[in-house]
């Protein structure tokens, strides 16, 4: 299985300012015959789903803020919240889907400062 | 807008089988291009996905939960289902189903989510 690890666990970061969550995964999900990089981000609030923030590592979702940007290949990828709102205050998932079994980070709690 | 919403039993005793469906609307499961997931967060835990179906009926579930999980489609009434059998404690988690629209490019990730269901374990 590909594991996926996330840091920080939690972060604390004051309004308006950048907010950045790091994920690795143990070997690469990039795809060579693609060029893409099989990585998707997900934003949790609390007693809801999560919600696709991010995939292929770097497109964002139809509707998402352009404060939300993904970054990074092979195995190091990177969620940035440009300038932190109230509202952005969740848990963030990553999660790979270069193979089978399809699995997720630990998670990354965002609170505000 | 395509929706999702599972129901199904919220208490299941030790070593019974947990039974739940999804009920898809506003869409059809037969459309073509995507999978029909599961996945479960225990209580303030991560994620933890379970398994796919596609509507012809190919499945493939996590080796994780040795064997303990069947799915099946529903074309009819629009809607899949999970199966977990044997459950212990370290079963009981919210259980989402989701939808990933793979088309041609294996794209699972998953796009569209149920709003889950508590499903706990305990006699």
């Amino acid at each position: 299985d590909i594991v996926m690890t996330q840091s920080p666990e939690s972060l604390t970061v004051s309004l308006g300012e950048r907010a950045t969550i790091n994920c690795k995964s143990s070997q690469s999900v990039f795809y060579s015959s693609t060029n893409k990089n099989f990585l998707a981000w997900y934003q949790q609030k609390p007693g809801q789903p999560p919600k696709v923030l991010i995939y292929w590592a770097t497109t964002r979702e139809s509707g998402v803020p352009d404060r939300f940007s993904g970054s990074g290949s092979g195995t190091d990828f990177t969620l940035t919240i440009s300038s932190l709102q109230a509202e952005d205050v969740a848990l963030y998932y990553c999660q790979q889907y270069y193979t089978v079994p399809l699995t997720f980070g630990g998670g990354t709690k965002v609170e505000i400062k | 807008q395509l929706q999702l919403q599972e129901s199904g039993s919220g208490l299941v005793k030790p070593s019974q089988t947990l039974s739940l469906t999804c009920a898809v609307s506003n869409g059809s499961i037969s459309s073509g291009g995507s999978s029909w997931n599961w996945i479960r967060q225990p209580p303030g835990k991560g994620l933890e996905w379970l398994g796919y179906i596609y509507e012809s009926g190919t499945t493939y579930d996590n080796p994780s939960l040795q064997s303990r999980v069947t799915m099946s489609v529903d074309r009819s009434k629009n809607q899949f289902s999970l199966k977990l059998s044997s459950v212990t404690a370290a079963d009981t988690a919210v259980y989402y189903c989701a939808r990933a629209f793979e088309n041609l490019e294996a794209a699972r990730y998953f796009d569209v989510w149920g709003q889950g269901i508590l499903v706990t374990v305990s006699s």
